[in-house]
């Protein structure tokens, strides 16, 4: 059965960075794009960027592009997200999910992670 | 960025109801639509896929129609478990974007 299972909880000060893991088990890692998403509270999710961990290929939000870099290591089934100079609006739940893409073409996120609280203050 | 628009933000229903959904796009996702549905403390759950297809596992009482722009999702007949914030996504351009949800709560 798939898992996604992130990082710990993180408390930062602004102007920090943050890295959150997300360790896959149960498919085949390099064969599915993996997403990270955010959701602030109140709010629906938002969509950071993702990954495609065969060959690495990054897409990432315009909003936050200048901030945020993902990464995967193939030989651990993890994937990675940092986000840089943190701000106290960055505070929400991040997410891992991944990409299933169906014979049709479409796409869509089929397994989450649990969920990462990241605080800024 | 596409904007999702969901209509309405909340409503309150009961057990047994028929609910019904509406998602707007601001421009063509063709049938790159999907929704999910979220509890407290927990991740989204994808329930439908390309507009219409439903999801392995999900029960039948939900569907979903619309292209284009406009999109709905319907719980037939409405369930204890189903109380919950609904979000339509379109998966057509990146970046990807949600709506802003619907929660659906207990009249």
């Amino acid at each position: 059965q798939v898992h996604l299972v992130q990082s710990g909880a993180e408390v930062k000060k602004p102007g920090a960075s943050v890295k959150v893991s997300c360790k896959a088990s149960g498919y085949s890692f390099t064969s599915y794009g993996m997403h990270w998403l955010r959701q602030a509270p109140g709010q629906g999710p938002e969509w950071i960027g993702w990954i495609n961990p065969g060959n690495g290929d990054t897409e990432y939000s315009q909003k936050l592009q200048d901030r945020v870099t993902i990464t995967r290591d193939t030989s651990a089934n993890t994937a990675y997200m940092e986000l840089s100079s943190l701000r106290s609006e960055d505070t929400a739940v991040f997410y891992c999910a991944r990409d299933q893409s169906e014979s049709r073409g479409y796409r869509f996120l089929d397994f989450w992670g649990q969920g990462t609280l990241v605080t800024v203050s | 960025d596409i904007q999702m628009t969901q209509s309405p933000s909340s409503l309150s229903a009961s057990v047994g109801d028929r609910v019904t959904i509406t998602c707007r796009a601001s421009q063509s996702v063709r049938k790159y639509l999907n929704w999910y549905q979220q509890k407290p403390g927990a991740a989204p759950r994808l329930l439908i896929y390309a507009a219409s297809t439903l999801q392995s596992g999900v029960p039948s009482r939900f569907s979903g129609s619309g292209s284009g722009t406009d999109f709905t999702l319907t719980i037939s007949s409405l369930q204890p478990e189903d109380f919950a914030t609904y979000y339509c996504q379109q998966s057509d351009i990146t970046s990807w974007t949600f709506g802003q949800g619907t929660k659906v709560e207990i009249k």
